[in-house]
């Protein structure tokens, strides 16, 4: 079945450290892999998604992710945080086949940036 | 307007009463989702609706009702709720629900309280 673990409901960094927020996920097929963006009192924006193509995956606002089938992980990362930064993170994995389009998230990852 | 609008933002009501959620696509999706998101959970997928024929219904109470009249319209109207159904429900679209690597849209919620 699929499923998506995010180690860490709570990280927090300073301004201008490195932001890592991990994922695993389970799949029995090829996983598409999805990171999302929540800010407080909106809904939920594409950061990136990886299809197959080049396994490290560049997103919006300077955030990327690389995909490694064989720790079946798609951590994102950013190289220096901001405090616009700061919002909870969900990574969803989708396989297409029998599930068709359905995306399976994770619990989130609150991100916490301090001054 | 463009991407996903939901209205009201914000709806309070006792457990008696009927209520209705709106979402608008202006993104030209043949899919639309009603996820909820609860404090603490996973988001919950509740309704699919591919080519506004509905697909897929994860167990939702009857008091919850959706129906979509076009491909750029979905309601989901709310009767005899619990408090337990308090939530952030969120409205997305995507370009079709048949294929597993489609993002997603999603528009900013209604947050929901049932007193």
């Amino acid at each position: 079945a699929q499923s998506v673990t995010q180690l860490g409901s709570h990280v927090s960094v300073s301004e201008g450290a490195l932001v890592l927020l991990r994922c695993n996920y389970s799949s029995s097929v090829p996983p598409y892999l999805f990171w999302y963006v929540q800010y407080p009192n909106q809904g939920l924006q594409l950061l990136l998604k990886y299809t197959s193509a080049a396994t490290l995956v560049k997103g919006i606002n300077g955030f990327e992710a690389e995909f490694k089938k064989s720790e079946t992980s798609f951590h994102l990362t950013k190289p220096s945080a901001h405090m616009s930064d700061a919002a909870e993170y969900f990574c969803a994995v989708s396989e297409g086949g029998s599930t068709l389009g359905r995306l399976y998230f994770g619990r989130g990852t609150q991100l916490t940036v301090w001054p | 307007e463009t991407g996903v609008t939901q209205t009201p933002r914000h709806l309070v009501m006792g457990m008696t009463n009927k209520k209705s959620l709106k979402c608008e696509q202006h993104l030209g999706h043949n899919a639309m989702y009603w996820y909820k998101q609860s404090a603490k959970k996973p988001l919950e997928l509740m309704f699919v609706y591919s080519l506004e024929e509905r697909v897929e219904n994860n167990s939702v109470p009857s008091r919850f009702s959706p129906e979509c009249p076009n491909s750029s319209h979905l309601f989901l109207h709310l009767h005899t709720l619990q408090p337990e159904d308090s939530a952030l429900y969120l409205c997305a679209s995507s370009q079709d629900w048949v294929s597993g690597g489609e993002t997603q849209y999603f528009g900013p919620g209604t947050r929901l309280l049932v007193l």
